[in-house]
């Protein structure tokens, strides 16, 4: 079945250091690849998001990039700030004609960014 | 994400209660979903709705059961055949014409 695999699991870096998570994904037809980020207790929030006709997206110090041939998006942050500090999902979905909006999720990173 | 609430927040049950979880949003959204959040796991999707009077199935349907009577109502309901019902619960949305799909607060179910 279609599956999502996230690494890390953790990830800790120091202050103003680069961060990057790395999902590869089994289904062929995916083409929306979302990133959320959840903070303890809280609901998981999008903070970008890349369709397959695009490589690469950036917005501010985040960053997505998307290999198709190899299956795989990894999720970029440089200069990493404490408020960084959350879960990180990575999901992804087949927005065909049916477009069901059925996410698969990958397991998390659990992002430390030491002040 | 303000337009989607989830009720109640924190929610006991004892072995063999059947217990709904509600989701409301008002954000004429045509689309719902249901995820279930075990600790260092992501999200499973339980059930989705595309429109009113009809869901399908997600990867973990056993002994969850929905209902989508109005378009901004999708309540779950936690059934006494769901073996191991304690994890975080997440409902969602989505516009017909969008991807993104926004989350409800939550509601956190432990069974005694």
């Amino acid at each position: 079945g279609e599956n999502v695999e996230q690494h890390p699991s953790t990830l800790s870096v120091q202050e103003g250091d680069s961060a990057v998570i790395k999902c590869t994904y089994s289904d062929s037809a995916s083409n929306y690849f979302p990133w959320y980020k959840q903070e303890l207790g809280k609901r998981p929030q999008l903070i970008i998001d890349i369709r397959s006709n695009v490589g690469e997206k950036k917005d501010q110090r985040i960053a997505v990039t998307l290999n198709k041939t190899a299956k795989h998006f990894s999720l970029h942050i440089t200069e990493t700030q404490p408020e960084d500090s959350a879960v990180y999902f990575c999901a992804a979905s087949s927005t065909g004609s049916s477009n069901t909006g059925k996410l698969i999720f990958g397991q998390g990173t659990t992002l430390q960014v030491k002040p | 994400d303000g337009g989607i609430t989830q009720s109640p927040k924190y929610l006991f049950r004892k072995e063999g209660q059947n217990v709904t979880l509600s989701c409301e949003q008002n954000l004429n959204h045509d689309a719902m979903y249901w995820y279930r959040q075990d600790p260092g796991q992501g999200l499973r999707l339980i059930y989705y709705s595309q429109i009113v009077n009809d869901f399908q199935k997600g990867d973990i349907a056993e002994g969850y059961s929905v209902s989508r009577e109005k378009k901004e109502s999708f309540p779950l309901t936690v059934t006494s055949a769901q073996k191991n019902p304690t994890a975080f619960y997440l409902c969602a949305s989505r516009t017909s014409g969008s991807d993104e799909q926004f989350f409800g607060p939550g509601t956190r179910l432990t069974v005694l």
